[in-house]
């Protein structure tokens, strides 16, 4: 059984700090998606990563995937409050798995 | 641009009533799914749809019936609702591919079950 595991669960920080969540798994993944979502919203696609080692910028965040595509994480640099949410990353074909996710307060 | 849209937004059934929750996406997609979301454990897929005319189950599929109706529409049905599906649902759709899903998803469904 596939599965990803999503660290760490909650985080609270500064407006203005950086900070990196991850997701990892025991199993090799095609590609990997990273969702963001909002409280009574559905989850929101931010980016897909395909390549083992690729690395994608969508302007302040980073993502990275793991040479050996079972891992992969996503980078935010000067967090703004805008960016709080549910991050999600997700694997799979049809049969997409998503991990727990990780709860990122950032306080003005 | 609606993308996906469910109906309805919040539902309160009795334990053994039924109900059919709709969903219906305006991109073209071939793939829909149903998941559901409780604390903790992210999204769950319930069903999904592959392209029209064909349904398989996803990782929790007891209790619930889907019916793809056309290439727009996926409906899901709970014939007897339980406690234990008091969640919040979501529909979403995919251009499909079995090599990795970019899924656009729906505003949710809360379901409580008394």
């Amino acid at each position: 059984t596939q599965l990803l595991e999503q660290s760490p669960q909650f985080l609270s920080i500064q407006e203005g700090e950086n900070l990196t969540v991850y997701c990892n798994s025991s199993s090799v993944f095609s590609s990997l998606q990273w969702y963001r979502q909002e409280p009574g919203e559905g989850p929101v696609l931010l980016v897909t990563v395909v390549t083992g080692g690729e690395v994608k910028k969508l302007k302040r965040l980073t993502f990275q995937f793991g040479d050996a595509r079972k891992d992969s994480s996503l980078h935010i640099t000067a967090a703004q409050p805008g960016d709080t949410g549910l991050y999600l990353c997700a694997g799979g074909g049809f049969k997409t798995i998503f991990g727990a996710g990780t709860r990122l307060f950032v306080k003005a | 641009n609606a993308g996906v849209t469910q109906t309805p937004k919040f539902q309160v059934l009795k334990t053994g009533q039924s109900m059919t929750l709709q969903c219906a996406q305006d991109m073209n997609h071939n793939s829909m799914y149903w998941y559901r979301q409780d604390p903790g454990m992210g999204l769950r897929l319930i069903y999904y749809s592959a392209s029209e005319g064909t349904t398989d189950k996803g990782e929790v599929p007891n209790g619930y019936n889907v019916s793809r109706l056309n290439k727009r529409e996926f409906s899901l049905r709970l014939e007897s609702a339980a406690p234990s599906q008091t969640s919040v649902y979501f529909c979403a759709s995919s251009e499909g591919g079995s090599s990795g899903t970019e899924a656009f998803f729906g505003q949710g469904t809360r379901l409580t079950v008394v």
